[in-house]
């Protein structure tokens, strides 16, 4: 069975904090995505890499950074956290004629 | 900048009935269309993978079509039930400058009472 995992499914920050979300897939994808998913607004992209130590800026990169050092991990760091961040995260990974799949979703709270 | 539509946004019928979701797209250039289930809090479920080169795509109670040259599909929903609620979202996989990026829509919420 395929397998994406973040590394949480709640997270409770303050605000000014460094956060980390991690996402790990097993099927050797080499695309992942980052997607932030509020009400009323859907997902909206934040980052995707294309392959190892490569990456593109989404929709919305503003106050995020990734990393992609390994294939399977792609990272998600809020660099000072804020409250307009909170929200559900979803990392996904694909390779580009096949189904993505997602993680279980990430749900960060910032305070 | 591809742009992804699903009519109705919500959805509330009684169990037995079928049903058709609607999703529509503006570049008709994509290599796929993937519907998917999320329930709430949870992440996302793929149902259906349609390739640009098909028309439809059947799991179990599910068909999917796709008509790339008009930017829509459909889903299809037979006989629902109660465990069918959930919000179901389409997504479009891009070809060219937007290769391998996956845009969605904002889902149809569905609601199947007994």
């Amino acid at each position: 069975d395929v397998k994406v995992t973040q590394s949480s499914r709640y997270l409770v920050k303050r605000t000014g904090e460094k956060v980390f979300l991690e996402c790990v897939q097993d099927m050797d994808h080499e695309n992942m995505f980052w997607y932030r998913q509020d009400p009323g607004l859907g997902l909206r992209l934040i980052y995707f890499s294309y392959d190892v130590k490569m990456k593109e800026k989404g929709d919305i990169p503003e106050g995020y950074s990734v990393s992609r050092e390994k294939k399977e991990r792609f990272s998600l760091i809020l660099e000072s956290a804020s409250t307009n961040q909170t929200s559900m995260y979803l990392c996904a990974s694909t390779i580009i004629n096949t189904e993505a799949f997602f993680g279980q979703g990430t749900r960060l709270t910032v305070v | 900048k591809q742009e992804v539509t699903q009519i109705p946004a919500a959805l509330s019928v009684p169990e037995g009935e079928n049903l058709v979701l609607n999703c529509s797209f503006t570049d008709s250039a994509i290599y796929n269309l993937q519907w998917f289930r999320q329930d709430p809090g949870k992440g996302l479920t793929s149902l259906l993978l349609i390739q640009s080169s098909q028309r439809e795509q059947t799991s179990g109670r599910l068909n999917a079509s796709l008509d790339k040259s008009s930017g829509r599909s459909t889903l299809y929903i037979a006989a629902s039930q109660p465990g069918d609620s959930a919000t179901y979202l389409c997504a479009v996989r891009g070809r060219g400058s937007t290769l391998g990026r996956l845009y969605f829509g904002r889902g149809t919420q569905l609601t199947v009472w007994p």
